[in-house]
């Protein structure tokens, strides 16, 4: 079966300082990767996500991600956050074939203090 | 404006009794889904439709039940069989053919 999983739980940083959350994937095949993020009280919405092409994906709000093949892994970064970068994000992986599912990764709860 | 709804926001029930939270969206989406979210557990999928009048069981569908009579709507009943039935619960939907799902804003369901 398919999981994901994100390895840190709970992030802190200041401002400006760069991010790059963890995610990493079991499934051998052709896959489909996205960033969902929870900001609090708001409605969880797509930051990113990569279906084919250039592994290196830019989303909103600045952040990057990188999908490499070789280590099952699509981790996300960003060059510098900001307090309003606060919020929770998800990792999801979907298969070609598998009725448009998602299977989410436990989420990294992100703290930045300005 | 298009989007997603779901109602109500917060739900209160007593042990041993049936609730049904709503879903309901006009992004003329033919795909629904209803995921549950605990803390430190990520979303887990419940049950998913793809066209109206059919369902399919996700990874924890027990103690759960859902129809799909419309294409706008996919209510999800939380039947007293459920045993841990305190959580958030979010409703998505895609377009036929594609994996991205938009969310709604949830309900969160405590037992008393």
């Amino acid at each position: 079966a398919q999981s994901v999983s994100q390895h840190n739980h709970h992030v802190i940083l200041s401002e400006a300082a760069s991010l790059e959350l963890g995610c990493n994937y079991s499934y051998g095949g052709t896959v489909n990767l996205f960033w969902y993020v929870q900001y609090p009280g708001q409605h969880l919405q797509l930051l990113l996500k990569y279906f084919s092409g250039d592994p290196l994906v830019k989303g909103i709000k600045g952040f990057e991600a990188e999908f490499i093949k070789s280590k099952f892994s699509f981790n996300l970064r960003k060059p510098s956050v900001q307090w309003s970068d606060t919020a929770e994000y998800f990792c999801a992986v979907s298969a070609p074939g598998g009725y448009n599912k998602l299977i989410f990764g436990a989420g990294t709860r992100l703290a930045v203090h300005p | 404006d298009g989007g997603i709804t779901q109602s109500p926001k917060y739900l209160f029930r007593k042990e041993g009794q049936n609730v049904t939270l709503s879903c309901e969206q006009n992004l003329n989406h033919d795909a629904m889904y209803w995921y549950r979210q605990d803390p430190g557990q990520g979303l887990r999928l419940i049950y998913y439709s793809q066209i109206v009048n059919d369902f399919q069981k996700g990874d924890i569908a027990e103690g759960y039940s859902v129809s799909r009579e419309k294409k706008e709507s996919f209510p999800l009943t939380v039947t007293s069989a459920q045993k841990n039935p305190t959580a958030f619960y979010l409703c998505a939907s895609s377009m036929t053919g594609t994996d991205t799902q938009y969310f709604g804003p949830g309900t969160r369901l405590t037992v008393l």
